[in-house]
């Protein structure tokens, strides 16, 4: 199995709401990653998870809480969110360890709406 | 800003032509990676070149690197209406851990 996957497809959630967007992968990879994207613009990093634990945090707003709860399993808990956070949200994994020269699998992201 | 920069931000061609795209970034490299993108949908990895590799293929791909001009660039032979995209390149800075990602360049390809 050479995907990574991502629940849900689109999501639309008002300003006081919380909810969670899931990643997956059974590849036995050991970095995660949260990307936001914009349209037009390249994927940002926002976290990255190696062997489970928190290595790179990109000053990311405490609106957003990412959760690894094993190694195959990625969560991004979401709560209190503004309008300028509607995005594409990206999740992705490399074999590990967290290496800035390895290659990323994606999945089809999250298309996230906050209203 | 971290990121390199890709140019052309735009490209609009006819089937069958040839797509140059190319990517500039800031200080040294282990490695080079382009990434493609459907509209909306995730990336998808396409070819890697080391710092110490010039020129690499892969099908009708095929990529550059120079090192000392730190640039590279991406060559789509004989494109098809299924090569819209955006492409973007992505690097490591030696030492670094984060995957940086260029601008991308959007591709456009008429039937």
């Amino acid at each position: 199995d050479t995907e990574v996957t991502q629940t849900p497809k689109h999501l639309v959630m008002g300003m006081t709401n919380k909810k969670s967007l899931k990643c997956e992968q059974h590849m036995g990879h050991r970095a995660m990653y949260w990307y936001k994207q914009k349209a037009k613009k390249p994927p940002e990093l926002m976290f990255v998870y190696s062997y489970e634990k928190l290595s790179i945090n990109e000053s990311v707003p405490s609106r957003f809480s990412p959760e690894c709860p094993n190694s195959s399993l990625l969560n991004l808990h979401l709560h209190a969110l503004q309008p300028e956070d509607s995005a594409l949200y990206l999740c992705a994994s490399s074999p590990g360890p967290l290496s800035g020269t390895d290659t990323q699998y994606f999945g089809p992201g999250t298309r996230l709406t906050v209203l | 800003s971290q990121q390199g920069e890709e140019d052309p931000q735009a490209l609009s061609i006819q089937e069958g032509e040839n797509a140059t795209m190319n990517c500039s970034y800031k200080t040294s490299i282990n490695n080079l990676q382009w990434y493609r993108q459907n509209s909306g949908r995730g990336l998808v990895h396409l070819i890697l070149i080391r710092s110490n590799e010039r020129e690499k293929h892969s099908g009708r791909l095929r990529v550059t690197l120079d090192t000392s001009k730190k640039s590279s660039s991406l060559l789509i032979t004989a494109s098809r209406a299924a090569d819209t995209a955006s492409y973007f390149c992505a690097t490591a800075y030696t030492g670094g851990f984060k995957t940086i990602f260029g601008a991308g360049t959007r591709l456009f390809v008429k039937a």
